[in-house]
């Protein structure tokens, strides 16, 4: 089956630190992979995604590269701030499926 | 661009009663989907509309979870009789593409956070 695990959290972070949460998984077929956000009090919103093999998607500093190699998606920030504590869910969809969703993993970052 | 809309934010039920949320999405997209996100885990799909008609419902309890979408616009999910474990936060999505689409983006709504006592 489908399925997406991400890294366990939360992760602290001091701003201005390096970010990476892991995320990896199974999929039959082809999937597109996701990154989503969820900052408090708020809904999810896409932050970024790739759509095919060694496509690296990125928004506001985040970044993502599609491994198939790895089965991987990992999300990293060369320097995170205090704005960027939230709540990072990675996700996949495969062709007319419904969109899976890891687990979610907490970020706070201190000033 | 107005976004999803849903209501109440909150509500806290005693468990055998019953609850309904709605969900108005953003205008002219023809696919809803309603989540269920349960605290430390990440949002489950319970059905998915393609205009007014059901493309996916094989993850709702359908012995005490129901949702319509009349004329395909909004939504409501009821659910009869809450449980203990129906405590959660129900997302409402919408998207503009078929929802076979691998490129498809979801826009959620804030959510209904739902107390089950």
């Amino acid at each position: 089956g489908n399925s997406v695990t991400q890294m366990e959290g939360p992760v602290t972070l001091s701003e201005e630190a390096f970010l990476t949460i892991n995320c990896t998984y199974t999929a039959t077929g082809y999937p597109s992979l996701f990154w989503y956000v969820q900052y408090p009090g708020e809904g999810l919103q896409l932050l970024l995604k790739a759509t095919k093999a060694d496509d690296k998607g990125s928004n506001k500093g985040f970044e993502a590269t599609y491994r198939k190699e790895t089965t991987s998606f990992h999300l990293e920030k060369g320097s995170v701030q205090v704005s960027d504590s939230a709540v990072y869910f990675c996700a996949l969809k495969v062709g007319g499926f419904k969109t899976i969703f890891g687990a979610g993993t907490r970020l706070f970052v201190k000033a | 661009e107005a976004g999803v809309a849903q209501s109440p934010r909150y509500k806290i039920i005693e468990k055998r009663q019953s609850v309904a949320f709605w969900c108005n999405p953003i205008s002219g997209h023809a696919t809803l989907y309603w989540y269920q996100q349960i605290l430390g885990q990440g949002p489950k799909l319970l059905i998915q509309f393609q205009n007014n008609g059901v493309v996916d419902d094989s993850q709702l309890p359908k012995d005490r979870f129901s949702a319509e979408r009349l004329k395909g616009v909004d939504s409501t999910l009821k659910i009869q009789p809450a449980k203990l474990e129906d405590s959660a936060v129900y997302l409402c999505a919408s998207s503009s593409q078929p929802g076979q689409g691998y490129n498809e983006k979801l826009f959620f709504g804030s959510g209904t956070q739902l107390s089950v006592l």
